[in-house]
């Protein structure tokens, strides 16, 4: 069984910038999560999709969303990109929403 | 919200030796507790998890315990092997209704051949 796939793996953007990440779930998985992960934050919960719909939100600035699809693939969006979203953005699929999470292995976004 | 503590940030064991990590947390509403194993240049890796209404579960050399009246639950992993070595994570759901994890610290485990 595949595990969960997230594309680019990285990505070097330009301060103003946005960036669109991309993650397709375990097959039969339909909550997808996504992660921030940093070494001086750690890991922090950005949102939460399951049926296309945002069903929790971290505490991020708007600048920060995210999209389902019905085939549950997520996107996620950063719009005018900050150097402090420099970080490793991890997508994470369950069958359960929450529970038993699989990560995927992460897109790096660099911002220079 | 919650709040997930976690120690050592640093274990250094010879092959062989047990590990134990532990993490505690705030809300008492917590119900479900994952462990996540993350080597160098990849995502967290599910390793284990244990949900409230269970005291202790195996998985061959890897065990986690909860004490839900103290708000703790622990990793245990015996028999340690130089493969082990990598970042731990604890993590919880606190509100069963926002379903998201809280993460700790991370434990930087390296085991000595």
């Amino acid at each position: 069984k595949a595990g969960v796939t997230q594309t680019p793996r990285y990505l070097i953007k330009t301060r103003g910038q946005q960036v669109t990440l991309s993650c397709s779930p375990i097959s039969g998985h339909r909550s997808v999560s996504w992660y921030q992960q940093t070494p001086g934050q750690g890991l922090q919960f950005l949102f939460e999709y399951f049926s296309e719909t945002q069903r929790n939100k971290g505490n991020f600035p708007g600048r920060f969303s995210g999209r389902q699809f019905s085939n549950s693939r997520s996107e996620m969006n950063v719009s005018t990109l900050e150097l402090g979203d420099s970080a490793l953005y991890l997508c994470a699929s369950s069958r359960d929403r929450g529970y038993e999470q699989y990560f995927g292995p992460g897109t790096r976004l660099t911002v220079t | 919200g919650e709040n997930v503590e976690q120690h050592p940030s640093t274990l250094s064991v010879q092959e062989g030796d047990s590990a134990v990590i532990k993490c505690t947390y705030s809300d008492s509403a917590s119900n479900y507790f994952p462990w996540y194993k993350q080597e160098l240049g990849k995502g967290p890796q599910l390793i284990i998890d244990i949900r409230s209404n269970v005291g202790e579960k195996k998985d061959q050399r890897i065990a986690v315990t909860l004490n839900k009246t103290a708000k703790h639950f622990s990793l245990h992993i015996t028999e340690t092997q130089p493969e082990d070595s990598a970042v731990y994570f604890c993590a919880a759901i606190g509100d069963t209704g926002r379903r998201a994890l809280t993460f700790g610290s991370g434990t930087r485990l390296q085991v000595q051949p």
